[in-house]
């Protein structure tokens, strides 16, 4: 149980394109899902809280402009990375919460902008 | 600012040995305390999750928490190569409506 997909596994994108990534939670709903960047040798960093049926709540520094996040079914979350740089070039993580507060983490997205 | 501190290692361990991973967070008011194991390109993998203070134990691994000094641990035992990983300390402050606040990791190589 508490498998969490994400789709594309690895993306490139010519710089000034957007970018879409889907997380899916395959056995289970999840009301509240999280995205997360990872650039190389760092740490998760949380970028947005993504909650069902309602706007995404964004960490401070993260443009809501240019991170779009839908979460349009209990099972579907998506992030939309628009006008893509190469700085965006990171290892997207998304993650869904089941039960009280256990997050299980998607496989990751991995974005590079040429 | 919630911080989550881990010492990045390498942490070197003989196999079989138990490997004890550290970790120490900022925010008084945190909840929830995870341990995660990242492999390198991977994504984080959930080994163990510990709410109260004292110890929790799952197969091979035993959590610790010290909510007074701030402090979670996990022992890692009988360890095997296949352990060999980066090891993530993340922490929930909101009873479950917050993302996880992670700690850099620490890199455990165990030794065959």
């Amino acid at each position: 149980g508490a498998v969490v997909s994400q789709h594309p596994s690895r993306v490139i994108c010519k710089s000034g394109t957007s970018v879409k990534i889907e997380c899916r939670s395959l056995d289970f709903q999840a009301t509240t899902m999280f995205w997360y960047r990872q650039f190389p040798k760092q740490s998760l960093m949380l970028m947005a809280t993504s909650n069902e049926g309602s706007k995404a709540t964004y960490e401070q520094g993260v443009e809501k402009d240019k991170f779009l996040i839908n979460h349009a079914s209990l099972t579907l979350s998506t992030l939309t990375v628009t006008s893509a740089h190469p700085e965006d070039s990171s290892f997207y993580i998304c993650s869904a919460r089941v039960g009280m507060t256990e997050q299980y983490f998607g496989p990751g997205t991995r974005l590079t902008v040429t | 600012q919630k911080e989550v501190e881990q010492n990045s290692g390498p942490l070197s361990v003989p196999e079989g040995a138990i490997a004890s991973l550290n970790c120490t967070y900022s925010d008084r008011g945190s909840q929830s305390f995870f341990w995660y194991r990242q492999y390198s390109g991977k994504s984080p993998e959930l080994i163990m999750f510990i709410y109260s203070n004292g110890d929790k134990e799952d197969g091979r691994f035993t959590a610790q928490l010290n909510k007074a000094s701030q402090y979670v641990s996990l022992l890692i035992r009988d360890s095997q190569p296949s352990d060999s990983a980066t090891y993530l300390c993340a922490v929930e402050s909101g009873g479950g409506a917050d993302g996880l606040t992670f700690g850099k990791g620490t890199h455990l190589i165990i030794q065959p």
